[in-house]
């Protein structure tokens, strides 16, 4: 079946560390796109790429980095530097970035601190 | 501002349609009405969506009125596993529109 895996499900991180979040997609998507889920703030758009080898901030991209090496793949790490990383994390894809077919998304990894 | 309104919260009977009315009053000609759900502890799922014509698929009808300021998502035979929160949003596919934001929704029970 086509979709999104995301990985891990359940990922909790240390102090100081950094931890990278995974989204692979087979539907030969070529925009994808991370999402942050907070509850009572709906989604928040952290980075998302149009096309490979391209990538651009979102509307809270601090302490956050992504790569999009590979069109199918567009991991995102979570750095020290973002202080309140704790939350459920969305990765989604679309045919492409400006399109009127819809986004689609992964069953997404929570995040959580030790 | 919000650009849909939903119900907070409705129940089902098993095996009955489920009509989910969205207001969006303030829907200009070229946003499209998209229709998601979320399931407990589990990522978006996209339904359905349509500009100004009535759609239907696998999942669902999207009926949309004449005038485009309501539209009435329908899930023909509710089942358990259709419990979940489901988001109406409106936006301008295919443009720099491409930030998904979910409202409250309305959170749908289907009963035995």
């Amino acid at each position: 079946d086509g979709g999104i895996t995301q990985s891990p499900k359940y990922l909790f991180r240390k102090e100081g560390q950094n931890v990278t979040l995974s989204c692979e997609q087979n539907l030969n998507h070529d925009a994808m796109y991370w999402y942050r889920q907070d509850p009572g703030q709906g989604l928040r758009l952290i980075y998302y790429s149009q096309i490979v080898n391209d990538f651009q901030k979102g509307d809270i991209a601090e302490g956050y980095s992504v790569s999009r090496e590979k069109k199918e793949s567009f991991p995102l790490t979570v750095t020290s530097a973002q202080k309140n990383p704790t939350a459920f994390y969305l990765c989604a894809s679309s045919i492409r970035h400006y399109s009127t077919q819809p986004q689609h998304f992964g069953d997404g990894t929570r995040l959580s601190i030790l | 501002d919000a650009k849909t309104t939903q119900p907070p919260s409705m129940d089902c009977a098993e095996g009955r349609a489920a009509n989910l009315p969205c207001n969006h009053s303030t829907i200009s000609g070229n946003e499209y009405v998209y229709w998601y759900r979320q399931i407990h502890s589990q990522g978006p799922q996209y339904i359905i969506h349509g500009l100004k014509n009535n759609e239907t698929n696998e999942m669902a009808s999207l009926i949309i009125t004449e005038d485009r300021k309501s539209s009435t998502l329908i899930l023909p035979h509710a089942t358990l596993r259709d419990t979940a929160v489901y988001y109406c949003i409106v936006r301008v596919a295919g443009s720099n529109d491409y930030k998904l934001s979910f409202g409250a929704g309305t959170t749908v029970t289907v009963r035995a």
